[in-house]
């Protein structure tokens, strides 16, 4: 099946700094790709639909200006949290729809997972 | 925001025994996803039924889909304390690939 890959896979930080994951679909080419985050014992939660070449679209509640997501190429999508602080702390999980390339059309291929912990 | 709930929210069953998961939602659907995630892990795809279909099978697996009730099950038979991990459904309403996730259900199987 398609691979998706997320780096790094964890990272720790000081508060304040910033911190950039990137999701990469290995075998595919992804047009849109998603970024959850999961927060210990609950489910994920959608923040934003990544689009390649344009703006991301995100849900109600996630700050744009501080998520900031890049879609630059159709294997490639970054998301960067900036000036972290410790409630940021959580699991980034991003996905990928395998409508182009290898993968079932409507079956969302999910990156391993970003451990992110602000200190 | 959550599409639905799961139930139960955890479950605890001996190897060899059935265990069954619930998962209602709120809007139409195009689509619903079945994922399985291991403690800390990413999420593994287990089973996608699309609206017009009421029921799927995959090995140990079998999916319902009730769309007048708005709810669908999850089935494993024989289980196995591999299968220990948590579960969880999702749905897509738009078939955009947005997933809205349900609370999930933790599942321990006893050796």
């Amino acid at each position: 099946g398609a691979v998706v890959s997320q780096h790094p896979s964890r990272v720790i930080c000081k508060s304040g700094t910033s911190v950039k994951i990137e999701c990469r679909s290995l075998d595919f080419q992804a047009t849109t790709m998603f970024w959850y985050r999961q927060f210990p014992k609950q489910s994920l939660m959608l923040m934003a639909t990544s689009n390649e070449g344009s703006k991301a679209t995100y849900e109600q509640g996630v700050e744009k200006d501080k998520f900031l997501i890049n879609h630059a190429s159709l294997t490639l999508s970054t998301l960067t949290v900036t000036s972290a602080h410790p409630e940021d702390s959580s699991f980034y999980i991003c996905s990928a729809n395998g409508g182009s390339g290898r993968g079932a059309a409507d079956t969302q291929y999910f990156g391993p997972g970003t451990r992110l912990t602000v200190l | 925001s959550q599409q639905g709930e799961e139930d139960p929210q955890a479950l605890s069953i001996q190897e060899g025994e059935n265990a069954t998961m619930n998962c209602s939602y709120k809007t139409s659907i195009n689509n619903l996803q079945w994922y399985r995630q291991n403690s800390g892990r990413g999420l593994v795809h287990l089973i996608l039924i699309r609206s017009n279909e009421r029921e799927k099978h995959s090995g140990r697996l079998r999916v319902t889909l009730d769309t007048s009730k708005k709810s669908s099950s999850l089935l494993i038979t024989a289980s196995r304390a591999a299968d220990t991990a948590s579960y969880f459904c999702a749905t897509d309403s738009g078939n955009t690939g947005k997933l809205i996730f349900g609370q999930g259900t933790t599942l321990q199987v006893k050796p």
